[in-house]
């Protein structure tokens, strides 16, 4: 987890409120990723940015929204937060020479 | 499209015998494959990967994975299992999409090493 954090960590919120979810990584990355974990579906991926101000949505986008102001920064957000969103929500970066994927630790999602 | 399967939702072995976990995948063109592991309340952290050369890749902890063309498998092997590799491992490939780097991952498979 060196060098990506997510805050918050946890977070409860009710059916309809603004949510935002920030990853902060200092590793001068390019790449970075938003996805959700839940049971039986793995990680899906739900936004990336391949740079600064350079975002495309991945393959569960809807009802979810990114930006990057800045290198190090990948905020997300969830404009209207539905109970379907409860999940675990990973931030990850990468760069294109090495490929792999450097994860933060999560954060928990409870919409009710 | 690019996918992957882990046809196995839990594998048990028992500590000190090989763990072999399964991976195959789907995709277009040369396929960049990794390892990730995931330990409770945890982000995934990377164990290995096979970008191109030798089919057999060596990573951390002692894993090590074999890249198979003809079956379009990357299992998932070390030779003695011990129980703090108990934990949940995904599979995932690569490729480029416009430039861009996409990386779909497996399910999961939920290894138990059994004292």
């Amino acid at each position: 987890d060196a060098g990506i954090t997510q805050s918050p960590r946890h977070k409860v919120t009710e059916t309809g409120t603004p949510v935002t979810l920030r990853c902060h990584q200092t590793e001068n990355h390019r790449y970075m990723y938003w996805y959700r974990q839940d049971p039986g579906h793995g990680l899906r991926l739900i936004h990336y940015s391949y740079g600064v101000k350079d975002t495309d949505k991945g393959e569960v986008s809807d009802g979810y929204s990114v930006s990057r102001s800045k290198t190090e920064d990948f905020l997300l957000t969830l404009e209207s937060a539905t109970s379907s969103q409860t999940s675990v929500y990973f931030c990850a970066s990468s760069d294109r020479t090495t490929y792999e994927q450097y994860f933060g630790p999560g954060t928990r999602l409870t919409v009710t | 499209a690019q996918s992957v399967a882990q046809p196995e939702d839990q594998v048990n072995v028992a500590e000190g015998n090989p763990l072999t976990v399964k991976c195959t995948y789907s995709v277009s063109g040369n396929p960049y494959l990794f390892w990730y592991v995931q330990y409770p309340n945890r982000g995934l952290q990377f164990l290995l990967k096979y970008i191109t050369g030798d089919n057999l890749v060596k990573g951390s902890y002692g894993f090590e994975a074999e890249f198979n063309k003809s079956q379009t498998s990357f299992h998932l092997k070390k030779p003695s299992a011990l129980v703090s590799d108990s934990a949940l491992y995904f599979c995932a490939v690569r490729t480029d999409s416009g430039g861009y780097q996409k990386v779909t991952f497996g399910t999961g498979t939920k290894l138990q090493v059994i004292p």
